[in-house]
């Protein structure tokens, strides 16, 4: 079966600090791969989403940004953070076969900008 | 482009009672719907999901959903509420050939004892 993995689960970083949160998924092969980002509690931003190793494709522009070493392995990122960085960041995955594909969502990793 | 619309914020319900949560589409093409449920502090659980085939979906905890074509909606459902079933609920589509779902912006359940 497979399993999605996000760490840390918290994280609180002062302004102007680099971020760094990741994300593995087990079990399958060249996984589509997303970032969303959840404020207040409600409803998801896409981030970014990577079709394989290396490609990465940007939703919005910010000052994070997302890379994906290896298969199954997505990090995202930031040189500095802002406080409106604060927020729920949760992975998914899905299968690559199409567009009927579910996907399945990793715990999430709260991050509390100060 | 696609949307999906949840049209209540929250939905209060008492326990042993039925519960419908909302959800309303728009997509060119066929549409490829989803539930997730999401508890406090958690990642968001797959529910259920509608691809072709009959209209009523059944899918986990005794969710049920039910794919209405001319409506275009996908409302949840089930027959018996529990406290337990407390959350905030997302519906989502696809379609178009794109394989970037589309979600709501959310309906907080609360079941009350």
């Amino acid at each position: 079966s497979q399993t999605i993995h996000q760490w840390p689960a918290t994280l609180v970083q002062p302004v102007g600090s680099p971020l760094s949160l990741e994300c593995t998924v087990e079990g399958t092969s060249n996984p589509n791969l997303y970032w969303y980002r959840q404020a207040a509690g409600r409803g998801l931003q896409l981030l970014f989403y990577s079709v394989g190793i290396g490609q990465i494709s940007s939703e919005v522009p910010q000052n994070l940004s997302a890379s994906r070493p290896q298969d199954r392995q997505f990090i995202l990122s930031s040189k500095k953070l802002l406080l409106s960085d604060s927020g729920f960041y949760l992975c998914a995955w899905s299968r690559t076969s199409g567009t009927t594909d579910t996907q399945y969502f990793g715990p999430g990793t709260r991050l509390t900008v100060l | 482009a696609q949307s999906v619309a949840q049209p209540e914020d929250q939905v209060n319900v008492a326990e042993g009672n039925p519960l419908t949560v909302k959800c309303t589409y728009s997509v060119s093409g066929n549409p490829y719907l989803f539930w997730y449920v999401q508890y406090p502090n958690r990642g968001l659980q797959f529910l259920l999901k509608y691809i072709t085939g009959d209209n009523l979906v059944k899918g986990s905890y005794g969710f049920e959903a039910e794919f209405n074509k001319s409506q275009t909606s996908f409302h949840l459902k089930k027959p018996s509420a529990l406290v337990s079933d407390s959350a905030l609920y997302f519906c989502a589509v696809r379609g178009g050939g794109s394989y970037i779902p589309t979600f709501g912006r959310g309906t907080s359940l609360i079941v009350h004892p």
